[in-house]
């Protein structure tokens, strides 16, 4: 089974509107890390934002809020008042393990978002 | 302060090759990890090292090999290429786990 599932390939937005970008997870460890990292046509991954499966609150980093449901298993990325420049792939991935377990992300097959002037 | 950077960045060689990429990370982080993408597989982990010691591997030929130095800064090497090694490859360092990821401009490396 995927651990993480992306299921929008493509989508638009206008700017200035916000948009949601889905993210589901599948494991069994109780000690999980979620990112969203950002990829734009020059190929650097660009980190955004990170939840911990603990974090009570859901995460936020200026235009960015990860909208966090356990039970349900998802980790959507809210962007809002869209800019051009947002225009990108943008992937979901996640750490699992405890502390020592390491650094290995495993990430979703990403989705396109462009922005609409 | 300097982020990752990751040399060269593109990269033509030969089937039958072998090639060195290399990464230095930011400063102070001890943890660097290497990903392969492609258009068909995606992002995919090749392995981790931590204060010189290799932590995880992933799902890779024995033709994927590693290291990192004493200054954190680590090497990737590939032997005998094969045309599906084409891919862009992606480093990243962190200072410590459950702490996030900050990845270099990758190595765009096309094998001929």
């Amino acid at each position: 089974a995927q651990k993480i599932t992306q299921t929008q390939p493509g989508m638009f937005v206008q700017e200035k509107e916000a948009v949601t970008l889905d993210c589901t997870y599948d494991t069994s460890d109780p000690s999980y890390g979620l990112f969203w990292y950002k990829q734009p046509s020059s190929g650097e991954m660009i980190f955004l934002i990170y939840q911990g499966s603990y974090d009570q609150q859901n995460a936020t980093e200026g235009r960015y809020s990860l909208n966090f449901q356990k039970a349900r298993k998802s980790a959507n990325l809210v962007i809002s008042a869209s800019q051009l420049g947002d225009s990108a792939m943008y992937f979901c991935a996640m750490r699992e393990g405890p502390y020592n377990a390491g650094n290995m992300l495993t990430f979703g097959g990403g989705t396109r978002l462009m922005v609409k002037p | 302060k300097a982020g990752v950077t990751q040399t060269p960045r593109y990269l033509i060689k030969t089937r039958g090759q072998q090639v060195t990429l290399s990464c230095s990370p930011i400063s102070g982080h001890r943890s660097v990890s290497w990903y392969q993408q492609t258009p068909g597989q995606g992002l995919q982990f090749l392995f981790e090292y931590f204060s010189e010691t290799q932590r995880n591997k992933g799902n890779f030929p024995g033709r994927f090999s590693g290291r990192q130095f004493s200054n954190s800064r680590s090497e990737m090497n590939v032997s005998t290429l094969e045309l599906g090694d084409s891919a862009l490859y992606l480093c990243a360092s962190s200072f410590s786990t459950n702490t996030e990821a900050f990845f270099g401009q990758g190595t765009r490396l096309t094998v001929v």
